[in-house]
């Protein structure tokens, strides 16, 4: 069981690139998040997903923009990449009952580092 | 506990002791708790979580506690062992989202 995935693992790009992360999970959970993890904030929402379709923006959304055409597939895509989007990238997904918001599931991270 | 600047507290405490790891959390109206542990270079594992109906609930080797009139969470390990030698964090359920808190640092000295 591969639960959740991310890819690349690692990523070195450039001021002004697009960059895509990709977040893959095999549970079928509704529910999918990213977030960033940054020394000193800890881990902060970037945007979130309910279901295929249906997207919304956590704390901190700007320079980024998601899809998600299918449930298990999320990816990440920052349109002109920035130094200050050098971070730890965290994707998780969760399956809500009675809370959507309930235990969510992480993968391993993507770390990126913008030049 | 919190972050303070760019520092995460840390605790230390020798191999087979217990540990209690602290945290404050923001929002009384949260009604859903969850600490997480997260290794070097993973991701964050689940741990354990509680709801604000309980103020104890226990695991293999953990147990958290929540005391909602100072909105304070603490977490028990109990016979620390080097494997849980790691950033722990706490998140709350606050306005249908998780908030995280910024972490602390557990080394177990052998």
């Amino acid at each position: 069981d591969a639960g959740i995935t991310q890819s690349p693992r690692y990523k070195i790009t450039e001021t002004g690139r697009q960059v895509t992360l990709m977040c893959h999970q095999t549970w079928s959970h509704s529910y999918m998040f990213w977030y960033r993890q940054d020394l000193g904030h800890g881990l902060r929402l970037i945007y979130y997903s309910a279901a295929a379709d249906i997207t919304d923006k956590g704390e901190v959304p700007d320079g980024y923009v998601v899809s998600r055409s299918k449930t298990e597939n999320f990816p990440l895509t920052l349109e002109s990449a920035t130094r200050s989007q050098t971070s730890v990238y965290f994707c998780a997904s969760s399956a809500p009952r009675t809370n959507p918001q309930e235990t969510q599931y992480f993968g391993p991270g993507t770390r990126l580092l913008v030049l | 506990g919190e972050s303070v600047g760019l520092h995460l507290p840390t605790l230390s405490v020798q191999e087979g002791d217990n540990s209690i790891i602290n945290c404050a959390y923001s929002n009384s109206a949260s009604d859903y708790f969850i600490w997480y542990k997260q290794e070097s270079g993973k991701g964050p594992q689940f741990i354990i979580d509680i709801r604000s109906n309980m103020d104890k609930r226990q695991g293999q080797r953990v147990t958290v506690l929540l005391n909602k009139t100072v909105k304070h969470l603490s977490l028990q390990i109990a016979a620390t062992q080097p494997g849980d030698s790691a950033v722990y964090f706490c998140a709350e359920n606050s306005g249908n989202k998780l908030v995280f808190g910024a972490g602390t640092i557990l080394r177990v000295k052998s």
